[in-house]
């Protein structure tokens, strides 16, 4: 699966929307974004995940660029409780689904 | 559902005791995994299985872990003997068989092994 890179961390304000990087140069055609989060001392949450269209769900959106090298995940409207650390992951089809986590970005929203 | 549930949340042992962390995925899930996660490394695979199956065991860092998943609903990780450097937080997550979909992760077991 292709490596992804992030930024080390971020801050937002809450009531502002965070858009949060994701790299993935190398990426394949057959391979998915896919972001999780984590909240401290929880296990991982799924957010969303895209192919190459942008996606949208009730917690996020997605943003792929056209030669999908990179993406952006968007969380509209950003809470107390949206400080985590996010995880952007390339995963394909046929890889039994097994996530590989790398430092992801720690994202602090403050008031 | 109850999501994927893990026991116990914390475990306290002696080193060179076995411990047993225990996994009970989400009905109807077709594949496990088991990570490990440290301050120094992050999140890792240990390892996974599919239809009860383990699929890939390359992650799981010595022949003192071990994994087993007797039927779809249970799952546990065992180490033996127990090592300091074992402390971690355990976390196991499932997914269903389809492709494309997330995978559902439990609440952790914090090790320390002391």
């Amino acid at each position: 699966d292709a490596k992804t890179t992030q930024p080390t961390s971020m801050d937002c304000a809450e009531g502002r929307a965070a858009n949060l990087p994701c790299n993935h140069s190398t990426i394949s055609g057959n391979e998915y974004v896919y972001w999780y989060r984590q909240i401290h001392s929880q296990g991982p949450q799924y957010i969303i995940h895209g192919l190459k269209n942008n996606e949208t769900n009730e917690m996020a959106s997605l943003i792929i660029t056209e030669d999908r090298k990179s993406s952006t995940l968007i969380l509209p409207h950003a809470t107390l409780r949206d400080t985590a650390v996010y995880y952007c992951i390339a995963l394909t089809t046929d890889s039994w689904g097994k996530l590989q986590f790398g430092a992801g970005t720690q994202v602090v929203v403050t008031p | 559902d109850a999501g994927v549930i893990q026991s116990p949340r914390h475990e306290v042992t002696e080193m060179g005791q076995e411990v047993t962390l225990r996994c009970k995925p989400i009905s109807g899930h077709n594949s496990l995994f088991w990570y490990r996660q440290t301050m120094m490394r992050g999140l890792e695979l240990l390892i996974y299985f599919n239809n009860n199956v383990p699929i890939d065991d390359s992650g799981m860092p010595e022949d003192r872990f071990s994994a087993k998943m007797p039927n779809a609903s249970f799952s546990t990780l065992k180490i033996q003997p127990s090592e300091p450097r074992d402390s971690a937080v355990y976390f196991c997550a499932s997914r269903p068989g389809t492709p494309n979909t997330e995978a559902f992760f439990g609440q952790g077991t914090r090790l320390t092994v002391v």
